[in-house]
């Protein structure tokens, strides 16, 4: 098995570009999330989807969007690229969320590392 | 939402017990604690969770309080390989911190 797969792996955007982060997961997960990691820091959760159809903000949604595509695939759009969103971002799928046990056990993503000049 | 409070960095000679402590006083009752580990710049890897009781698994030992307030993950035998950072995350919350540095010296 794959688990979670992030495309692309690195990306280089000018300031006012805009680009999608893939994600995809092959373990029937109901939830999936996207952190963003900048140096010498944790990880901040960008958005979370519950489940296919549900999504919600987690602590730094501001410049972002994010797609619930099917049960699989969970996007993250940057519409108008900033330097302060130069980051390294994780995507991260569980069985599900706010669930009990081996449930909520996150498996993430190799990650995307992502420059804005 | 449960919050948890982690030393910056330790310091362990390979082959040496490595103790991390984490603590998490605003836990309430169903929630569970979860250790994951980050080495180098990879995405965090699931480590061992628990609720009330200890827990071990071939990675390493969870030892929980019996006010459930504080946790310490036990690695029993470091390698250089178990140099990463080690975060304590309660499991509703979603808040990774900045982790545990724990560095393994020979």
């Amino acid at each position: 098995n794959a688990g979670v797969t992030q495309t692309p792996k690195f990306q280089v955007l000018k300031t006012g570009q805009s680009m999608t982060l893939q994600c995809a997961q092959d373990m029937n997960h109901n939830s999936m999330y996207w952190y963003r990691q900048d140096p010498g820091m944790g990880l901040r959760l960008i958005y979370y989807s519950a489940s296919e159809g549900t999504t919600d903000k987690g602590e730094v949604p501001n410049g972002y969007n994010v797609s619930r595509l099917n049960k699989r695939e969970f996007s993250l759009r940057l519409e108008s690229a900033a330097p302060s969103q130069t980051s390294v971002y994780f995507c991260a799928s569980s069985e599900t969320r706010g669930g009990y046990g081996a449930k909520n056990i996150q498996y993430f993503g190799a990650g995307t590392r992502l420059s804005v000049l | 939402d449960a919050k948890t409070t982690q030393p910056p960095s330790m310091d362990c000679a390979e082959g040496r017990a490595a103790n991390l402590p984490c603590n998490h006083s605003t836990i309430s009752g169903n929630e569970y604690v979860y250790w994951y580990r980050q080495i180098h710049s990879q995405g965090p890897q699931y480590i061992i969770h628990g609720l009330k009781n200890n827990e071990t698994n071939e990675m390493a030992s969870l030892i929980i309080t019996e006010d459930r307030k504080s946790s310490t993950l036990i690695l029993p035998h470091a390698t250089l390989r178990d140099t990463a950072v080690y975060y304590c995350i309660v499991s509703t919350a979603l808040i990774f911190g900045k982790g545990t540095t724990l560095s393994v010296s020979s």
